[in-house]
């Protein structure tokens, strides 16, 4: 089964640029989150999708930060514009809550390295 | 959400078994206990999780206290690859898709 792809993995920009993150979710998983990690931290929610609904995006910077799920499958993390702080590993991760004893258990992917300079 | 609290480093050899601990004194009665954990340069990833009962699985064991109000996390035989950061983190019973809320972890070293 294949995992969480994310892409790019690595991405340099200048303050007040744009960037965009793209994750493709584990095939039939209906939850997707985008979490950021600045280095040294544990990973933040920043906004959940159920299908193509937002169920959570209380921490999500919205004057900058915005989030799509077309079709319930893939999804697309912008900033826009960027600033310093923003520098971190942006996770996108999926769920089901098909499978057992383990369903609702979350895969990440590796992650998208952000770094502003 | 219930808050965990783990060590900020820990150490071990490589063979030797490792015990992870975990204090969420304020669990409530339906919370799970789950460990993630976080390989250098790679996102999270499950390890285990429990209730009440010990759990054992390939990767590693789980002790919980009769009081629920600790845990431990057990590797019987660390190795290299084992060297990561181990988040613990309480998530309630499921009623839908459910965030995890991560703290700071525990970093393991694992010497050779």
């Amino acid at each position: 089964e294949a995992g969480v792809a994310q892409s790019p993995r690595y991405k340099i920009i200048e303050k007040r640029q744009s960037v965009a993150f793209w994750c493709n979710p584990i095939s039939g998983h209906a939850t997707l989150y985008w979490y950021q990690q600045i280095l040294g931290q544990g990973p933040k929610l920043l906004i959940q999708f159920q299908n193509n609904g937002v169920v959570d995006d209380s921490q999500l910077p919205k004057d900058r930060f915005s989030a799509e799920r077309l079709k319930g499958v893939d999804s697309t993390l912008k900033i826009q514009p960027a600033k310093l702080e923003d520098s971190a590993v942006y996770l996108c991760a999926s769920s089901s809550f098909r499978g057992g004893r383990h369903r609702n258990t979350i895969y990440f992917g590796e992650g998208s390295w952000l770094t502003v300079v | 959400d219930a808050k965990t609290t783990q060590p900020n480093s820990m150490e071990s050899n490589e063979e030797e078994p490792v015990h992870l601990p975990c204090n969420h004194s304020t669990i409530s009665g339906t919370d799970y206990i789950h460990w993630y954990r976080q390989l250098p340069s790679q996102g999270p990833e499950y390890v285990i999780h429990g209730l009440t009962s010990n759990v054992n699985n390939r990767m590693a064991s789980l002790a919980i206290a009769e009081d629920r109000k600790s845990s431990t996390l057990i590797l019987h035989r660390a190795t290299l690859r084992d060297a990561a950061v181990y988040y613990c983190i309480l998530r309630p019973p499921l009623k839908g898709a459910q965030k995890l809320v991560f703290g700071q972890g525990t970093r393991l070293t694992i010497n050779p």
